[in-house]
């Protein structure tokens, strides 16, 4: 799986964009981007995943860099409900669990 | 009802106590896997299972051994615990397809003493 690095933690005003920032230089051709998320001490919660073109989806949008070194997570508007820990992941799908590193503590700041 | 579902939510326990964790799945789902979170640290594999017949070790299987009693069911289980295996635990489930998406439990709080 490939190695990601995020920020330990990010503030962003409430009703602003949130940009997550995710590098994955050593990302190979078969493997995806995943974003989840934890808010507080709950199960962790899918958000989205993407191999080479951008995603979005009702909760977030993703984009990666087309040399997939890296990707951004995009909460359009956040909202306090959305203060959490964000996890990206990068992994071939098949028969390889995820590995969940320490991930980006967002806190949304009214 | 949840479609992952772990008992109990909170444990305590002594130390060289044997503990079992259980873990009930609704969605029909093949896979299941443990983790084990601590404090401020992202979530650790500690076992996972591709099908009934299926048993495979994470990254941190020492002091855990599991036993998938049928499709639905997937227990971990803590044969003489420890102070160090105090930690969240969580059960997760996906399909065969495995397009990456993990279902979660709510998890479960074990302290031993």
């Amino acid at each position: 799986d490939a190695k990601t690095t995020q920020p330990p933690s990010m503030d962003c005003a409430e009703g602003r964009a949130a940009n997550l920032p995710c590098n994955h230089s050593t990302i190979s051709g078969n493997e995806y981007v995943y974003w989840y998320r934890q808010i507080h001490s709950q199960g962790p919660q899918y958000i989205i995943h993407g191999l080479k073109n951008n995603e979005t989806n009702e909760m977030a949008s993703l984009i990666i860099t087309e040399d997939r070194k890296s990707s951004t997570l995009i909460l359009p508007h956040a909202t306090l409900r959305d203060t959490a820990v964000y996890y990206c992941i990068g992994s071939s799908t098949g028969n390889t669990p995820l590995v969940f590193g320490k991930g980006t503590r967002l806190s949304v700041i009214a | 009802d949840a479609d992952v579902t772990q008992t109990p939510r909170n444990r305590i326990t002594k130390t060289g106590k044997r503990i079992m964790l259980e873990c009930s799945q609704t969605k029909g789902h093949d896979r299941m896997y443990w983790y084990r979170q601590d404090p401020g640290l992202g979530l650790r594999l500690i076992y996972y299972s591709f099908d009934v017949k299926d048993i495979n070790k994470g990254e941190i299987s020492d002091g855990y051994s599991v036993s998938r009693q049928a499709q639905a069911k997937f227990s971990l289980s803590l044969e003489s615990a420890i102070p160090n295996q105090t930690a969240l635990y969580f059960c997760a489930t996906s399909d065969w397809t495995y397009t990456g998406e993990l279902f979660f439990g709510e998890g479960s709080r074990l302290t031993v003493l």
